[in-house]
């Protein structure tokens, strides 16, 4: 079966613009986590979305943001760019919430820089 | 402290060793643990998944789980050059009445030929 598509690959944007990132999980998988993912941090948890609705946010300020649509894909968008905002972006597609059914199947990411 | 924990290496081992990588977490009821494998340049990708006290076993890896001593490891037996990538440990643990998996930092093997 498919895997998880993430698109675009790469993308640079300048300080102060936004992005929107997209994300088809697996088919059949509901849930859809998204992570960001720098040398320093590692991986740190965006949010999760099941079925539609927003599960779980991590510790990231308001200018990310995401949603779910009724077939499982997912958009994040990020808005007022900065610097630090340079990162690996990670979706993470699983069959319940929490990796309930078993581990996370990545997407190849999306590399944003911004300059 | 962090909540989930990894020294971030490098580990070098020479090829035909054991290699031990090493995890521990805060959270003393978290249930669920895995393993990530992840090559420079690559997205991760699960390698294990392990969620009572004890060992597992799936061919060349084991992972051992110690809850209470909230320790997980991963062993990599015979290690090979095609080894050599950055370990991530994943736990599942709750955050505000919901489930949500954390990442350790990882740890950089280096398989020397």
């Amino acid at each position: 079966k498919a895997g998880v598509t993430q698109t675009p690959r790469y993308l640079i944007k300048t300080r102060g613009q936004q992005v929107t990132l997209s994300c088809s999980p697996i088919s059949g998988h509901r849930s859809v986590s998204w992570y960001q993912q720098t040398p320093g941090q590692g991986l740190q948890f965006l949010f999760e979305y099941f079925s539609e609705t927003q599960r779980n946010k991590g510790n990231f300020p308001g200018r990310f943001s995401g949603r779910q649509f009724s077939n499982s894909r997912s958009e994040m968008n990020v808005s007022t760019l900065e610097l630090g905002d340079s990162a690996l972006y990670l979706c993470a597609s699983s069959s319940e919430p929490g990796t309930g059914g078993g581990g996370y199947t990545f997407g190849s990411g999306t590399r944003l820089t911004v300059v | 402290q962090k909540e989930v924990e990894q020294n971030s290496g490098p580990l070098s081992v020479p090829e035909g060793a054991i290699a031990s990588l090493n995890c521990t977490y805060s959270d003393r009821v978290s249930q669920s643990f895995f393993w990530y494998r992840q090559y420079s340049g690559k997205s991760p990708e699960l390698i294990m998944s392990i969620y009572s006290n004890g060992d597992k076993e799936d061919g060349r890896f084991t992972a051992q789980l110690n809850k209470a001593s909230q320790y997980v490891s991963l062993l990599i037996r015979d290690s090979q050059p095609s080894d050599s990538a950055t370990y991530l440990c994943a736990v599942r643990m709750n955050s505000g009445g919901y489930q949500k998996v954390t990442f350790g930092t990882g740890t950089k093997l280096q398989v020397i030929p």
